[in-house]
């Protein structure tokens, strides 16, 4: 059974950079079948897609995010990262890590149980 | 960007029927996927490839895609269906994913 665990601080200072891990377990990144992404839901909003990473390193992001957001994967710990830079009130959410397939398999079928970062002074 | 519009609430009493819409410029020729979050919850997948359930999801939900809208429906609703349920599509012009604003099922 795969189990995607995220962690980071839950508060985070506007202007500074959010960063969050997310850890896979019960799957291997490396494995090359599914991509891993970062998505993020404000208290009572919808569902956000803010980027994902491949097992090679690749990505691809929001366009509405692109400017402040890195995505990396270190396969030899089966984790992949988040940092969205120049974060402001509009930035506090919860965070989730997911996963989906490739080749049109593009519907997240697991997914970490989030993570609540604050943006405030 | 591509936009997926669902109404906020929806209602309906125990045992019957209930449908949620999801509607977009000609969804019918995407691929539409369904999630189930409830109160402090991950979303859950519900529905794949427009009507594909993954195991473990009950037979009693159910989806369809044509046209400009694609529906969940969800027969007998119980008490246990109340939840926000999300669509999900893959928007190939800007390579995203992409979700409505999520309904909130109420159970009467």
């Amino acid at each position: 059974q795969v189990q995607l665990q995220e962690s980071g601080p839950g508060l985070v200072k506007p202007s500074q950079t959010l960063s969050l891990t997310c850890t896979v377990s019960g799957g291997s990144i490396s494995s090359g079948s599914h991509y891993w992404s970062w998505v993020r839901q404000p208290a009572g909003k919808r569902l956000e897609w803010i980027g994902r990473v491949y097992s090679d390193g690749s990505t691809t992001y929001s366009p509405s995010l692109k400017s402040r957001v890195t995505i990396s994967v270190d396969t030899s710990k089966n984790q992949f990262s988040l940092k969205l830079s120049s974060v402001t009130a509009a930035d506090t959410a919860v965070y989730y890590c997911a996963r989906h397939g490739v080749a049109s398999l593009f519907y997240f079928d697991y997914w970490g149980q989030g993570t609540l970062v604050t943006v405030s002074s | 960007s591509y936009v997926l519009t669902q109404p906020p609430s929806v209602s309906v009493a125990p045992g019957k029927t209930a449908t949620i819409t999801c509607g977009g410029n000609t969804i019918g020729s995407k691929s539409v996927h369904w999630y189930q979050q409830k109160p402090g919850q991950a979303p859950v997948l519900l529905i794949f490839y427009d009507s594909d359930r993954p195991s473990g999801i009950p037979e009693r939900f159910s989806g369809s895609n044509s046209g400009n809208t694609a529906n969940l429906t969800i027969n007998r609703v119980e008490a246990g269906d109340e939840a926000d349920y999300y669509c999900q599509v893959w928007d190939s012009n800007s390579d995203c994913a992409v979700f409505g604003g999520g309904t909130k099922l109420t159970v009467l």
